[in-house]
């Protein structure tokens, strides 16, 4: 147990809807980090977050949105869905990014199906 | 841009047989280098790290060593066992201008250990 939760572990919707996934990062880990793992992508690297502050985007398409809160769990939205968007999103934390030596810690993944 | 290029598979073994896998990486500095492991159903797990040249990173009986002459991080292990079977995935990490450091993520490649 990596101590980063995420919920809903299934969700299961039909195209042009929105949905809402939640990570809460290990006690401490002022970094939030979201990924993507799909069939043709890979894992990629959508957007991160430090200490409620956007630090970086990765290739996170318009129609997906984040934040993270003062309590430091952060969600991620994803509006419109196309049947492409099918994949297993996965939130990180970290204590907080330094020079790239701070590891990752992994949730379980949320996996989203878009009928 | 940064890049990982992992050893395609899938790698079948039988138990207590040498496992290679290889990993190469493009990097503009100086990254880190991971190797996550993701079992069947499961989220990432870090297994091992190295930070910084000529660093081996070794866990559970996997090594690997950062060899900056050759860009690479190959994942080695002497004997494997049956619950090794997993996918590995071998990325990098890089402070960048922005203060981001998000994972760069090879293709993945899956081990399957048989009796």
């Amino acid at each position: 147990d990596s101590g980063v939760t995420q919920t809903p572990k299934h969700l299961i919707t039909a195209t042009g809807q929105r949905v809402t996934l939640r990570c809460s990062p290990r006690s401490g880990d002022l970094s939030v980090y979201w990924y993507q793992q799909s069939l043709d992508q890979g894992l990629q690297f959508l957007i991160q977050y430090y200490n409620g502050e956007e630090r970086a985007k990765g290739n996170i398409l318009e129609r997906f949105s984040a934040q993270q809160f003062p309590d430091l769990h952060s969600e991620l939205n994803l509006s419109s869905l196309e049947l492409g968007d099918s994949a297993l999103y996965f939130c990180a934390s970290s204590v907080r990014p330094t020079g790239g030596q701070e590891t990752q810690y992994f949730g379980p993944g949320t996996r989203l199906l878009v009928l | 841009g940064d890049s990982v290029t992992q050893m395609e598979g899938p790698v079948t073994l039988s138990e207590e047989a040498f496992l290679t896998i290889n990993c190469t990486y493009t990097a503009t500095g100086y990254p880190s280098l991971f190797w996550y492991v993701q079992y069947p159903g499961e989220g990432l797990q870090l297994l091992l790290k190295a930070t910084k040249a000529d660093d081996k990173g070794s866990n559970k009986g996997f090594e690997a060593t950062y060899r900056k002459e050759t860009t690479s991080f190959h994942l080695e292990k002497g004997s494997v066992q049956v619950s090794d079977s997993a996918v590995y995935f071998c990325a990098l990490s890089e402070w960048g201008q922005t203060g981001a450091n998000n994972l760069f993520f090879g293709t993945g490649t899956r081990l399957t250990v048989i009796p």
